[in-house]
């Protein structure tokens, strides 16, 4: 069965330093991956999505992510982070490698930003 | 101007009683869904629908009923709230299946099962 890996449950990170957030997925074939941004108290918002081609992709606010393949991973980067960026960040992968649009979900990421 | 919306954003009921979440899009998208929240699990699809009057089964759908009448509605029912279903509820929608269409969040509820 597909599955999303968030090793890491919490991180903290001061503003201005750089970002990485960690996901691994499980899937045969080429997966669709999306990294979601959960403000407090709102719903879920679109940072980026993969589904072929270049493997680095960039998204809003200015994050980006990268496909590797060999590792099976898709991690979430932001060279310079800012207070306004704490939130819980979920990875996301398609089901069934796109037939629909059910999609699986990582555990999450919570991210604490220090002045 | 809404997009999607859910009601009640907090709710707090009793075990056994009936509780309906709802959720509302003013986009005429084909796709909708219910996932919940919860520590450590992330969120877990319940039910989804591809059109008014169809509906299917996602990860966790025990305990849960929807029903899609109208393109724009798409409530949830907990016909015995359980405990195990306090959770926070997420409704969201898509303009179509398939990998490309790009789901839309609703702002959840919190719904807490004494």
């Amino acid at each position: 069965a597909q599955s999303v890996t968030q090793p890491d449950i919490h991180i903290t990170v001061s503003e201005g330093a750089s970002l990485e957030l960690r996901c691994n997925y499980s899937y045969g074939a080429t997966p669709y991956l999306f990294w979601y941004v959960q403000s407090p108290g709102q719903g879920l918002q679109l940072l980026l999505k993969y589904f072929s081609g270049d493997t680095l992709v960039q998204g809003i606010k200015g994050f980006e992510a990268e496909f590797k393949r060999s590792q099976s991973s898709f991690n979430l980067r932001k060279p310079s982070v800012h207070w306004s960026d704490a939130a819980e960040y979920f990875c996301a992968v398609v089901e069934g490698g796109g037939a629909t649009n059910k999609l699986i979900f990582g555990t999450g990421t919570l991210l604490a930003v220090q002045p | 101007d809404a997009g999607i919306t859910q009601s009640p954003r907090y709710k707090i009921t009793e075990t056994g009683r009936q509780v309906t979440l709802m959720c509302h899009q003013t986009w005429s998208h084909s796709y909708m869904f219910w996932y919940r929240q919860d520590l450590g699990h992330g969120l877990r699809l319940i039910y989804y629908s591809a059109a008014a009057d169809i509906t299917d089964k996602g990860e966790v759908p025990d305990g849960y009923v929807v029903s899609r009448s109208k393109t724009e509605n798409f409530p949830l029912t907990l016909e015995s709230a359980t405990r195990s279903q306090t959770s926070v509820y997420f409704c969201a929608s898509s303009v179509a299946g398939g990998p490309f269409n790009e789901q839309f969040f609703g702002p959840g509820t919190r719904l807490t099962v004494l």
